[in-house]
């Protein structure tokens, strides 16, 4: 079945430098690409996304990255800040309706 | 506007025991989802509804039965409770494709115990 592959499962950064999450899926009909960020006890909630007419996507300190071409996408956030640390979670539209797979998951921890 | 709500917050159930998962959502939102989430493995699917009186079977489907009577409410239910199905619990909702809006709001999540 699709599927959605996410690195690295976890990512400690300085506050301030950058962090770079990378996610590959399988399903070539895919056209949309969602970030979800996870807090503590609470339910994921979308920061940013992107489709696949579009090559890169920003948002002040985040930005993600499509390249179809290699079914590869990224998230990318700069000046990271201790607010910044949660669980990240990529996803892939499947079949081009309204059902998503996610990635595994991304545990950022932004040290002060 | 309350966004999506999740109905309980912790449930510890003994092996055999059923229960239902109450999830409702007030933003008029066509497509309702039932998530589980395990350590290392990201979210599921486990069912999904594209509007009142439909359902359709997600990814990991067994052992579980959902119902959408009412637009605004999705019901999973557990007939028979195992260890297996020990997890955290998450619905979402969506807008009808139309507008091209996929995003997925999320409900706060049901922790539950399978003893």
């Amino acid at each position: 079945g699709e599927n959605v592959e996410q690195h690295p499962s976890t990512l400690s950064v300085q506050e301030g430098d950058s962090a770079v999450i990378k996610c590959t899926y399988s399903d070539s009909a895919s056209n949309y690409f969602p970030w979800y960020k996870q807090e503590l006890g609470k339910g994921p909630q979308l920061i940013i996304d992107i489709r696949s007419n579009v090559g890169e996507k920003k948002d002040q300190r985040i930005a993600v990255t499509l390249n179809k071409t290699a079914k590869h996408f990224s998230l990318h956030i700069t000046e990271t800040q201790p607010e910044d640390s949660a669980v990240y979670f990529c996803a892939a539209s499947i079949g081009g309706f309204q059902k998503l797979v996610f990635g595994t998951g991304t545990r950022l921890l932004v040290s002060p | 506007n309350a966004g999506v709500t999740q109905t309980p917050k912790f449930r510890v159930l003994k092996t055999g025991q059923s229960m239902t998962l109450l999830c409702a959502q007030d933003m008029n939102h066509e497509y309702m989802y039932w998530y589980r989430q395990d350590p290392g493995m990201g979210l599921r699917l486990i069912h999904y509804s594209v509007g009142e009186g439909t359902t359709a079977k997600g990814e990991v489907p067994d052992g579980y039965n959902v119902s959408r009577l009412k637009k605004q409410n999705f019901l999973l239910g557990l007939e028979s409770a195992a260890p297996s199905q020990t997890s955290v619990y998450f619905c979402a909702s969506s807008r009808l494709r139309l507008a091209v809006d996929y995003e997925q709001y999320f409900g706060p999540g049901t922790r539950l115990t399978v003893t």
